[in-house]
């Protein structure tokens, strides 16, 4: 059974750092490219960054390039987000996720989530 | 403003048949495959369709997706009360190198 569990978040202060962890578990994450999405309170969803399977390419939304890093180990089948600078609207419930991809149509998972909140 | 335009809301009555649709443009859904997400409050999304029109293995039958040129649409036959969710739809978008989600629908069963 495929899973993704994410860890990491919590309460940070804004200019502060957070680092997200997804781990994997069901099958090889070495296979396939892997997205980092996020919610705000009541809103919709935004994908924040992308991973290929290698590593090769990482792509981020506008809101958090500069600030974000992407990254995997795919020894360890796991995935992270490192956040810095850390601003109030990064607030939100943050999300490991296996799809939508950038050539294929393979089936996609979630995880459940893991709330990051920001404030002073 | 999302790139995937959704209407905000749509509603219908138990046993209905509903459709959800999802605009885009030659550089995402023309592109690449759309996936429709359920959403429950407090919930994470769940994977409806994948591929434009595959369904995970638990998904019912009463939820189909397709896509046509730049636009998608979900289905929802025998609509149930537990249907009532926000219903998102999402693809890959080479202009903006990433994945693009649209606003979300809301579904009421009236």
């Amino acid at each position: 059974e495929v899973q993704l569990v994410e860890s990491g978040g919590g309460s940070g202060q804004p200019g502060g750092s957070l680092r997200l962890s997804c781990a994997a578990s069901g099958f090889s994450l070495s296979g396939y490219s892997m997205n980092w999405v996020r919610q705000a309170p009541g809103k919709g969803l935004e994908w924040v960054s992308y991973i290929s399977s290698g590593s090769d390419n990482v792509y981020y939304a506008d809101s958090v390039r500069g600030r974000f890093t992407i990254s995997r180990d795919n020894v360890k089948n796991s995935l992270f987000l490192q956040m810095n600078s850390l601003r109030d609207d990064d607030t939100a419930v943050y999300y490991c996720t296996r799809g939508p991809y950038r050539i294929s149509g393979a089936e996609g998972y979630w995880g459940q989530g893991t709330l990051v909140t920001v404030s002073s | 403003q999302s790139v995937l335009t959704q209407p905000p809301s749509a509603s219908g009555t138990p046993g209905q048949r509903v459709t959800i649709s999802c605009s885009g443009s030659n550089s995402n859904i023309g592109s690449h495959y759309v996936y429709w997400y359920q959403q429950f409050p407090g919930t994470a999304p769940k994977v409806l369709v994948y591929g434009n029109n595959q369904r995970p293995s638990g998904v019912p039958d009463r939820f189909s997706g397709s896509k046509s040129g730049t636009s998608a649409s979900l289905a929802i036959s025998g609509l149930r009360s537990d249907d009532e969710a926000t219903y998102y739809c999402a693809t890959w978008d080479d202009s903006f190198s990433g994945v693009v989600f649209g606003g979300g629908t809301k579904l009421t069963v009236l």
